[in-house]
């Protein structure tokens, strides 16, 4: 148990679908991060929050949409999804955005299938 | 280019062996960590060596890191079967975000 959960932990969807993955932290981190985990591929960041407010997107399209409503909670917004979306999503938090503090905890994902 | 990569791409040893992992990255950095990831799920840190530091023990891991050759390696010391996972090295190239490898799949047969 990492402290940080992640909901579902499988989704399929269609492509026409709307769905929303969720991520919730216990450990009183301010920082939260999306990251996208596809086969053979290094992990890829999509966008970093701290302090509720957005400093990164990883040139991610429009069809995933962040949410922050406070600093425990992250969700990802889905629609109009390809094939290609398919992946395991990853949710993390750290203490603070910090250099040195940057050790990142991570959910256990959500396994995504977009049919 | 990615930051780091890890090699070998894929390990199988035997249990009571010891395995070793190595990343290599292109930039400067201020720390390297090391994560564990069991199939399917999230990323587990394990630990973290910063530019200054050499080496760096925590239980069975030995961390080593030389800036002059970017390169960093992971030595697991009498595997178990229950270290089957994959392992990533990741940098933070001097930004506020961590830059993870492709990872290396270490199997261990008991």
């Amino acid at each position: 148990e990492t402290g940080v959960t992640q909901t579902p932990r499988h989704l399929v969807m269609g492509m026409t679908n709307k769905k929303s993955l969720k991520c919730e932290q216990h450990l009183g981190h301010n920082a939260m991060y999306w990251y996208k985990q596809s086969a053979k591929k290094p992990l890829e960041l999509m966008f970093v929050y701290n302090f509720k407010e957005q400093t990164e997107n990883n040139s991610v399209p429009s069809r995933f949409s962040p949410e922050c409503p406070n600093s425990s909670h992250l969700f990802l917004h889905l629609h109009t999804l390809q094939p290609e979306d398919s992946a395991l999503y990853l949710c993390a938090s750290s203490q603070v955005l910090d250099l040195a503090k940057n050790i990142q905890y991570f959910g256990a994902g959500t396994r995504l299938s977009v049919l | 280019s990615q930051q780091g990569e890890e090699d070998p791409q894929a390990l199988s040893i035997q249990e009571g062996e010891n395995a070793t992992m190595n990343c290599s990255y292109k930039t400067s950095i201020n720390n390297l960590q090391w994560y564990r990831q069991n199939s399917g799920r999230g990323l587990v840190h394990l630990i973290l060596i910063r530019s200054n530091e050499r080496e760096k023990h925590s239980g069975r891991l030995r961390v080593t890191l030389d800036t002059s050759k970017k390169s960093s390696s992971l030595l697991i010391t009498a595997s178990r079967a229950a270290d089957t996972a994959s392992y990533f090295c990741a940098t933070d190239a001097k930004t506020d975000k961590l830059i993870f490898g492709t990872g290396t799949r270490l199997q261990v047969f008991p």
